[in-house]
């Protein structure tokens, strides 16, 4: 099983709206990334969490705020986010972040589709 | 950081024919590792296939198999038999062998938008 699953599919939401997106993998990996995804463009990394601390923080906007509660889950809070914001939002995990030479592949979830008005 | 460059912005081909997309990378490392990654309109990343900078042979996985040139720093992916499924982005990556500080992380090329005629 090498699933990780984004919800919600599809979001909608204003510029004075608070949401979240949702990450979960059950593959026991412990790393888990975000990425930001524009159309017809490569993913651009975001966030990575290593053993449930968030370790590369890409100079994000203070408007996207990760968390990660557990080693299962990666949560994404959204708060006054521009219309610019508006892409597709990739969660990955991969099995063990600091193992340089292990087959370390990340898997990729289907990705949040936002939409910011 | 490392460079990853696809120098094909869009690619076509005939369905059953074969087609090659490339790729070259920039690095001083002598220990990493290349992907291939699929997006199809679907938008989901799908894994095609990787190659271990330490190893000589091209690897394979049923119709997909790449040129790994260590020394020119080039990473093709052919496809053979194309089917109408194949339509899709395809994005070179890169990863350090190093582990450590760079966590994994990926460096993507621009990709290369593959169109399947019938």
């Amino acid at each position: 099983d090498t699933e990780v699953t984004q919800t919600p599919k599809h979001l909608v939401m204003g510029m004075t709206n608070k949401k979240s997106l949702k990450c979960e993998q059950h593959m026991g990996h412990r790393a888990m990334y975000w990425y930001k995804q524009k159309a017809k463009k490569p993913p651009e990394l975001m966030f990575v969490y290593s053993y449930e601390k968030l370790s590369i923080n890409e100079s994000v906007p203070s408007r996207f705020s990760p968390e990660c509660p557990n080693s299962s889950l990666l949560n994404l809070h959204l708060h006054a986010l521009q219309p610019e914001d508006s892409a597709l939002y990739l969660c990955a995990s991969s099995q063990d972040p600091r193992g340089g030479k292990a087959k370390n592949i990340q898997y990729f979830g289907a990705g949040t589709r936002l939409s910011v008005l | 950081a490392q460079t990853v460059t696809q120098s094909q912005p869009e690619m076509s081909v005939q369905e059953a024919e074969t087609v090659t997309l490339s790729c070259t990378y920039d690095t001083s490392e002598s220990d990493y590792y290349l992907f291939w990654y699929k997006q199809p309109p679907s938008r989901q990343m799908i894994l095609v296939i990787r190659q271990e900078a330490y190893k000589q042979q091209n690897a394979t996985e049923n119709r997909f198999s790449v040129n790994f040139q260590k020394a020119a720093k080039s990473f093709s992916l052919k496809i053979s038999d194309s089917q109408l499924g194949d339509a899709a982005m395809y994005f070179c990556a890169y990863r350090s062998g190093l582990g450590g500080s760079t966590l994994g992380r990926l460096y993507f090329g621009r990709g290369t938008q593959l169109t399947v005629w019938p």
